[in-house]
């Protein structure tokens, strides 16, 4: 039972454009949502958050939008800059821990 | 504080040997937790604790699965009888008061067990 779902392993996004990530979960008890950012050997950082009762966070280039009656949030990266690169993930939960996605490689090309 | 810390960074162990991971949170974080995370998976859930108490272990921790916070710092991870699909990072992150922009990961223990 996936509670949140990353669909695309992978994405390619030309330098200065815009990044699209998506995530669908299941799971209506989420307090929050958070995305991480993981670069090979190192542990998850944090990128940003939003709860459950908003529908849009913005922080510099990040924006996360939240869409609850289709269970549904992405993150918007503009412009996307080349590091960037790194594998996104998304999650749900709150105090009591998060639940991850399996994660979307971005791949930002020159 | 230098963030979250966690020892060894690898470990390679023969199967059936315990293995013991340590965890030093953020010093003013009162929560803990320890997550999984395999080749092509997010992190999995694992445990975690509110100060010294351990107030939520997932499914995934089996019996042979044993995590501490004795004094509320510094937490470890056990392992006994270790086994091939033990494999895994091991990655301890830290929060205060479960406020969940404050979770911060370490770098994580990468396991092979051999």
């Amino acid at each position: 039972d996936q509670q949140v779902k990353q669909n695309s392993p992978s994405l390619s996004v030309q330098e200065g454009r815009i990044s699209i990530l998506n995530c669908d979960y299941t799971n209506s008890m989420f307090d929050y949502f958070l995305w991480y950012k993981k670069y090979p050997a190192e542990g998850p950082t944090f990128l940003i958050s939003i709860s459950s009762i908003k529908d849009k966070n913005e922080d510099g280039r990040f924006t996360v939008f939240l869409n609850k009656s289709a269970k549904h949030l992405s993150l918007h990266i503009v412009p996307s800059q080349p590091g960037d690169s790194a594998v996104y993930f998304c999650s749900g939960g709150g105090a009591d821990g998060l639940t991850f996605g399996k994660g979307t490689h971005l791949i930002i090309q020159p | 504080d230098t963030g979250v810390s966690q020892d060894p960074r690898h470990k390679i162990t023969k199967r059936g040997q315990n293995v013991t991971f340590r965890c030093d949170p953020i010093s003013e974080h009162n929560r803990l937790y320890w997550y999984r995370q395999t080749l092509g998976q997010g992190p999995e859930f694992l445990t975690y604790f509110q100060n010294e108490a351990q107030l939520e272990k997932s499914r995934l921790l089996s019996d042979r699965f044993s995590a501490e916070r004795p004094k509320g710092s510094f937490s470890t991870l056990e392992i006994q009888r270790t086994e091939q699909g033990d494999s895994a990072m091991y990655l301890c992150a830290s929060s205060f008061e479960g406020i969940p922009d404050g979770y911060t990961f370490g770098s994580g223990t990468r396991l092979t067990v051999v």
